[in-house]
């Protein structure tokens, strides 16, 4: 079935810095969507994608559709202390989306 | 607050028992969703249903059983769960098939299910 490939598994940062992480599969995705998990909390959309080659941005967030419709980055700049949580890719084909295993981010002050 | 809400938050239930979860949207939304989310794996799709209707069973086993009465609510039966079934279950919704932005999903808080 289809797979995707998150990566790095978990990031620990210092407060200011710049983060990226991408998702790659070996499928082809018609969307790519990304999400926030905080504790204790459900998934909440923070960007998505519906184009190959499209970059959008969300404040200090910013995703991008790779080319080749088989991969995803999203960057935060200048993280803060409630950047904190984990981070899901969602490839979408035409009726369902697969999702990553998630990037653990932690910021220290 | 996303517009779904999720009913327990946490539920600890032992194997004989049968319990039920409860999710409700606020949406406008016709397509809603269980998965489930285990430690260090990707959200697993359990049950789609689009206007009401079952469109998806993704292999789950019949312990688990859903129910959507209207758009707006969802239900997932638990009888004789093991526990290995416990985990994070959410709830989420979308607008539905036929819509210009598909995939985006609204989710629910989750509750977190216990088996002893």
């Amino acid at each position: 079935g289809q797979q995707l490939n998150q990566s790095p598994q978990s990031m620990f940062i210092q407060e200011g810095e710049d983060v990226s992480m991408n998702c790659t599969s070996s499928s082809i995705f018609n969307t790519w969507l990304w999400y926030k998990q905080d504790p204790g909390e459900g998934p909440v959309l923070l960007i998505a994608l519906y184009k190959a080659g499209e970059l959008t941005s969300n404040g200090r967030l910013t995703a991008q559709f790779g080319i080749t419709r088989k991969d995803s980055f999203l960057n935060i700049s200048a993280s803060i202390p409630s950047d904190v949580g984990i981070y899901f890719c969602a490839g979408g084909g035409t009726d369902k989306l697969i999702f990553g295993t998630g990037t653990r981010l932690q910021v220290f002050p | 607050e996303t517009g779904v809400t999720q009913t327990p938050r946490h539920l600890v239930m032992g194997m004989t028992n049968k319990k039920s979860l409860k999710c409700e949207q606020h949406l406008g939304h016709n397509a809603m969703y269980w998965y489930k989310q285990s430690a260090k794996k990707p959200l697993e799709l359990m049950f789609v249903y689009s206007l009401e209707e079952r469109v998806e069973n993704n292999s789950v086993p019949s312990r688990f059983s859903p129910e959507c009465p209207n758009s707006s609510h969802l239900f997932l039966h638990l009888h004789t769960l093991q526990p290995e079934d416990s985990a994070l279950y959410l709830c989420a919704s979308s607008q539905g098939p036929g819509v210009s932005r598909p995939g985006e999903l609204f989710f629910g808080e989750g509750s977190r299910l216990t088996v002893l």
